[in-house]
């Protein structure tokens, strides 16, 4: 069973930086681009960033670039997404979802992992 | 930057057809994706690359895209249908992904 599991959410401070993290299971990990998808509290989706197959190409939405960095471990099978100096509206479920290259649809999601930022 | 608009909510009655739409400059020149995300859930894949339908996504669920409208058809509605749908592109031009704001499908 093809599976992406999320891990690292919690309450951070303003300010703080955390890091949310997916394991991947049941396919072939070093084949596929990945992605994170952020949700504010009855919010739509939000893209935040992208990673290649062999992290060739990396992609950060205007609202993350300067704080976030994206990246993988293919020997593990996880990507990983650090965002620094948060803000409230950092807050949301983080989803990391996979596609075959990074400009294609998001054809796998994990549950997503919950980040609130207050003090 | 690139945006897609979407109707907030739509209903259709049970056993008729929903039509979402997702507008865009010159959409039809973009594959268009659709995501079906029901309360408390994750999003899922329902139509890619304008018509395509992943497995296991019922042929009840349909997709077009022209000019600059993609459309998400949506026949004989049930209620297990209920939830919101969203449409997505990759923009080339800033190299980013883009959903647009999503449509609550409410079947009464």
């Amino acid at each position: 069973q093809e599976l992406l599991v999320e891990s690292g959410g919690g309450v951070v401070q303003p300010g703080k930086s955390v890091r949310v993290t997916c394991e991947a299971s049941g396919f072939m990990f070093v084949n596929y681009g990945m992605h994170w998808v952020r949700q504010a509290p009855g919010k739509g989706l939000e893209w935040v960033a992208a990673i290649a197959y062999d992290a060739a190409k990396i992609y950060y939405a205007e609202s993350v670039k300067g704080r976030a960095t994206i990246s993988r471990d293919n020997s593990k099978n996880t990507v990983s997404l650090q965002l620094s100096n948060l803000r409230s509206d950092d807050s949301g479920v983080y989803y990391c979802s996979r596609s075959v290259i990074t400009t294609d649809s998001f054809e796998l999601w994990g549950q997503g992992t919950l980040v609130t930022v207050s003090s | 930057s690139y945006v897609l608009t979407q109707p907030a909510s739509v209903s259709v009655a049970p056993g008729k057809t929903a039509t979402i739409t997702c507008g865009g400059y010159d959409l039809g020149s973009k594959d268009v994706h659709w995501y079906q995300q029901r309360p408390g859930q994750a999003p899922v894949l329902v139509v890619s690359d304008d018509d395509y339908r992943p497995s296991g996504i019922p042929e009840r669920i349909s997709g077009t895209n022209s000019g600059n409208t993609a459309t998400l058809t949506i026949s004989r509605a049930e209620a297990g249908d209920e939830a919101d749908y969203y449409c997505q592109v990759w923009d080339d031009v800033t190299n980013h992904q883009v959903f647009g704001g999503g449509t609550r499908l409410t079947v009464l």
